[in-house]
């Protein structure tokens, strides 16, 4: 079974920091990605990248930057952490194939409290 | 960007009856996706529909697309109060590139026991 292990479920940090979200899987998956879910907004991907040292932004990258140095790791990073940046993240892989894109497996999530 | 949108956002039954959870979407899609997210916790992929199939069926699940109405249902027989969690649709838009599914808002099912 693919795992995606997320570094923390909870985190408490305050305005300001520099703040560090790890994600790591263990499936050799091509695609990694960083999403938001916060209530009545659903899920809003953030960062994603389908390729080691690539990426792309999402849909919401503003105050985030990200890194994936290695094929498993792909990191999340709040530059400056400021109040809306409260939530709940996701991380999650999926294999890369040609033609359908393919589920995505998920951590369990990092739910993040910036004070 | 979200382009699911799903109906009813709450739906709440008694254990034994069926749920049903709709999703509908605006372009052109590869496959649509079911989701299952427990309190607190990561999604879980359910179930994989592609643009050319019309049903498909696992265990307790049945999911439909219609493609002409851009929309998708996932049916729950005889629910359990273990199905209670929320539910969302994906979709992989044909012009899609790197693996980017389009989430739902999600239907949030409640089972009494």
């Amino acid at each position: 079974d693919v795992k995606v292990t997320q570094s923390s479920r909870y985190l408490v940090k305050r305005t300001g920091e520099k703040v560090f979200l790890e994600c790591v899987q263990d499936m050799d998956h091509e695609n990694m990605f960083w999403y938001r879910q916060d209530p009545g907004l659903g899920l809003r991907l953030i960062y994603f990248s389908y390729d080691v040292k690539m990426k792309e932004k999402g849909d919401i990258p503003e105050g985030y930057s990200v890194s994936r140095e290695k094929k498993e790791r792909f990191s999340l990073i709040l530059e400056s952490a400021s109040t809306n940046q409260t939530s709940m993240y996701l991380c999650a892989s999926s294999d890369a194939v040609r033609g359908d894109n393919q589920p995505q497996h998920f951590g369990d999530g990092t739910r993040l409290s910036i004070l | 960007s979200q382009q699911g949108e799903e109906d009813p956002q709450a739906l709440s039954i008694q254990e034994g009856e069926n749920a049903t959870m709709n999703c509908s979407y605006k372009t052109s899609i590869n496959n649509l996706q079911w989701y299952r997210q427990n309190s607190g916790r990561g999604l879980v992929h359910l179930i994989l529909i592609r643009s050319n199939e019309r049903e498909k069926h696992s265990g307790r699940l049945r999911v439909t697309l219609d493609t002409s109405k851009k929309s998708s249902s996932l049916l729950i027989t005889a629910s359990r109060a273990a199905d209670t969690a929320s539910y969302f649709c994906a979709t992989d838009p044909t012009y899609n590139q790197g693996g980017k599914l389009i989430f739902g808002q999600g239907t949030e099912l409640s089972v009494k026991p």
